[in-house]
């Protein structure tokens, strides 16, 4: 089955200082990977998404993504954090293979996000 | 183009009773997801509907039912209601079954007392 996992609960930085948030999938066959983010009490916002081709790439605010199949890693980037930034991220990976004829996302645990000024 | 949106954003209910949140798709959409998520952790896949049936469910009892209507909008239906349904209920629409890129709701917040 698969699964997602996002190693760090909670991650702090400064205003301006780089990130990377990491996600490790467990999947048997090339996956869709996602990233959502997910301001307090709210739905979820899709960043970026990874279906096939570049494995480097670009999503909204600034945000970016790297698909390393060898690693099994789909890290999330931005060169410099806002405070708007502050928040919860989620990785996913959806699935429809192995004879669903459904899609649906596993997520992971999520990281949350604190921009010190 | 419409987004997904969901009714009510909150709702308390008591041990025992049932729930009904609707879910209106994004404009174009013929699939909605619902997914669970607790506090502190990440959604989870309670199922699917497509053509107005269900079409796959994760790892939740049956008193978690569903709809889905004509015009591709949705409810989602608990009953018996426990302490651990409290939780953010949200709702997901894709364009197609198996595309697995969904668009999420703003969630319903459910209290159990």
């Amino acid at each position: 089955a698969q699964s997602v996992t996002q190693p760090d609960i909670h991650i702090t930085v400064s205003e301006g200082a780089s990130l990377e948030l990491r996600c490790n999938y467990s999947y048997g066959a090339t996956p869709y990977l996602f990233w959502y983010v997910q301001s307090p009490g709210q739905g979820l916002q899709l960043l970026l998404k990874y279906f096939s081709g570049d494995t480097l790439v670009q999503g909204i605010k600034g945000f970016e993504a790297e698909f390393k199949r060898s690693q099994s890693s789909f890290n999330l980037r931005k060169p410099s954090v806002h405070w708007s930034d502050a928040a919860e991220y989620f990785c996913a990976v959806g699935t429809n293979a192995g004879g669903t004829s459904y899609g649906k996302l596993t997520f992971g645990q999520g990281t949350i996000l604190t921009v010190h000024p | 183009e419409t987004g997904v949106t969901q009714s009510p954003t909150h709702l308390i209910k008591t041990r025992g009773q049932q729930v009904t949140l609707r879910c209106s798709s994004q404009s174009g959409h013929n699939t909605v997801s619902w997914y669970q998520q607790a506090l502190g952790q990440g959604p989870q896949f309670i199922f699917q509907y497509y053509r107005e049936e269900e079409n796959g469910r994760g790892n939740f009892p049956p008193r978690f039912s569903g709809l889905q209507f004509p015009n591709y909008s949705s409810e989602l239906n608990v009953n018996a209601l426990e302490l651990d349904d409290s939780a953010l209920y949200l709702c997901a629409s894709s364009l197609t079954r198996i595309n697995t890129e969904a668009f999420f709701g703003q969630g319903t917040r459910l209290t159990v007392v």
